[in-house]
């Protein structure tokens, strides 16, 4: 089935440094690939996401990378900050079934830890 | 908050007992979704429902049921045959109707823990 590789399960940087976050997606129909963030006790939120007609995004310090052939993408977070500390979910969507009961189904990566040391 | 709800936010269930667990949204989504979250595991599917009175299962089906009789309301049954219930599970809508309808809106949780 589908399946969504996400390293590494923990990351720790210090303040003002750079984190990156690599995933492997396995379904050549995925076609949308969104990034979560969920702090502790809350639920995800969207923090960016990139759609597999486009190489790279960029959101201020957040930006992410898609190479379709080799089915990666990664989240970039540059100049981190302690508020940045969560844990960061990959996911990959693509179309399940034709209309009108179609719709997408998203696939998550384990989540990466990050810790962000003041 | 709000858009999306989940209730209750602690669940306690005993063995051999089916508890349910209640997802509302009031964005007008036709998309919902349930996963379960175990630490280190990420987000697993277990059900999803495209349209009213339609639904597929996810990944880790097996113990659960749902049902969608109402495009506002997707409720979660942990029955009985789910031996190890014990997780954070995570309610989502999405609106298919949008191009970027992909985009999952979560709600806050129910924590299940067995008694």
């Amino acid at each position: 089935g589908e399946n969504v590789e996400q390293h590494p399960s923990t990351l720790s940087v210090q303040e003002g440094d750079s984190a990156v976050i690599k995933c492997t997606y396995s379904d050549s129909a995925s076609n949308y690939f969104p990034w979560y963030k969920q702090e502790l006790g809350k639920r995800p939120q969207l923090i960016i996401d990139i759609r597999s007609n486009v190489g790279e995004k960029k959101d201020q310090r957040i930006a992410v990378t898609l190479n379709k052939t080799a089915k990666h993408f990664s989240l970039h977070i540059t100049e981190t900050q302690p508020e940045d500390s969560a844990v960061y979910f990959c996911a990959a969507s693509g179309m399940q079934r034709p209309p009108p009961f179609g719709g997408f189904k998203t696939i998550f990566g384990a989540g990466t830890r990050l810790f962000v040391k003041a | 908050d709000g858009g999306i709800t989940q209730s209750p936010k602690y669940l306690f269930r005993k063995e051999g007992q089916n508890v349910t667990l209640s997802c509302e949204q009031n964005l007008n989504h036709d998309a919902m979704y349930w996963y379960r979250q175990d630490p280190g595991q990420g987000l697993r599917l277990i059900y999803y429902s495209q349209i009213v009175n339609d639904f597929q299962k996810g990944d880790i089906a097996e113990g659960y049921s749902v049902s969608r009789e109402k495009k506002e309301s997707f409720p979660l049954t942990v029955t009985s045959a789910q031996k190890n219930p014990t997780a954070f599970y995570l309610c989502a809508s999405s609106d298919r109707g949008q191009p970027t309808n992909e985009k999952l809106f979560f709600g806050s949780g129910t924590q299940l823990s067995v008694l």
